[in-house]
């Protein structure tokens, strides 16, 4: 099984729908963050949490919002989708002191049609 | 402000050839810099990192990359590909302190030729 697990893989929705994509880990890591991936744009940080309580913007945050239910769960919620949302989602976990390594899930496809 | 930039999106290598896959940074201190790779339907797996000491760094799957602080760059290398290193890579950088939030290149996607 992997250590960061995505659902869904693959989703499609229409314009105004509102979409969950939830990220869970069994690495014991406090760090997670959700990636977002365009075509020629690489990976841009969409929100990143060091802890239950602690929930930090990227740069890219606006039309998103998530949650950090536990530790080992992370929750990317779209609350009215629109097309340029479309796009690969991931999320990423560390550990505090592990200067910098990312361990990442296989990715959620968005489509929003 | 942080930024990585991938000179070349598509790169094409004959299997057996050596490979070299370009990164500059854009940083005002001392990085951390890292190279991942992506396989088609996968999420990111690390590389290799640089963060201080010895500039030439060997990493997983026989690639290495050297840091150049007087250019900015951080190559990434391999004497001879196999298909299998078919996949797109990205170069990142990340702040000393800076929480493990790292700024991406856009990638380059390999394609290897038998």
């Amino acid at each position: 099984d992997a250590d960061v697990t995505q659902t869904p893989r693959n989703r499609i929705t229409k314009t105004g729908k509102r979409i969950m994509l939830e990220c869970s880990q069994t690495k014991g890591h406090d760090r997670m963050y959700w990636y977002r991936q365009d075509p020629g744009l690489g990976l841009r940080l969409i929100y990143y949490s060091f802890d239950v309580k602690d929930i930090n913007k990227g740069e890219i945050s606006d039309g998103y919002s998530v949650s950090r239910q536990a530790q080992a769960k992370f929750s990317l919620s779209l609350e009215s989708a629109i097309p340029n949302q479309t796009a690969l989602y991931f999320c990423a976990t560390s550990l505090y002191g592990n200067t910098g390594e990312l361990f990442f899930g296989e990715g959620s496809r968005l489509t929003v049609l | 402000a942080q930024s990585v930039t991938q000179p070349d999106i598509h790169i094409t290598v004959s299997e057996g050839a050596s490979l070299e896959l370009r990164c500059n940074y854009s940083y005002g201190a001392t990085p951390y810099l890292f190279w991942y790779v992506q396989s088609p339907g996968q999420g990111l797996q690390l590389l290799l990192k640089y963060f201080s000491g010895d500039t030439l760094v060997q990493g997983i799957k026989g690639f290495e990359a050297e840091f150049k602080r007087s250019q900015s760059s951080f190559n990434l290398r391999k004497p001879s590909v196999h298909w299998s290193d078919a996949a797109e890579y990205f170069c990142a950088v990340g702040a000393i302190g800076g929480y493990n939030k790292l700024i991406f290149g856009a990638g380059t996607r390999l394609a290897v030729h038998p």
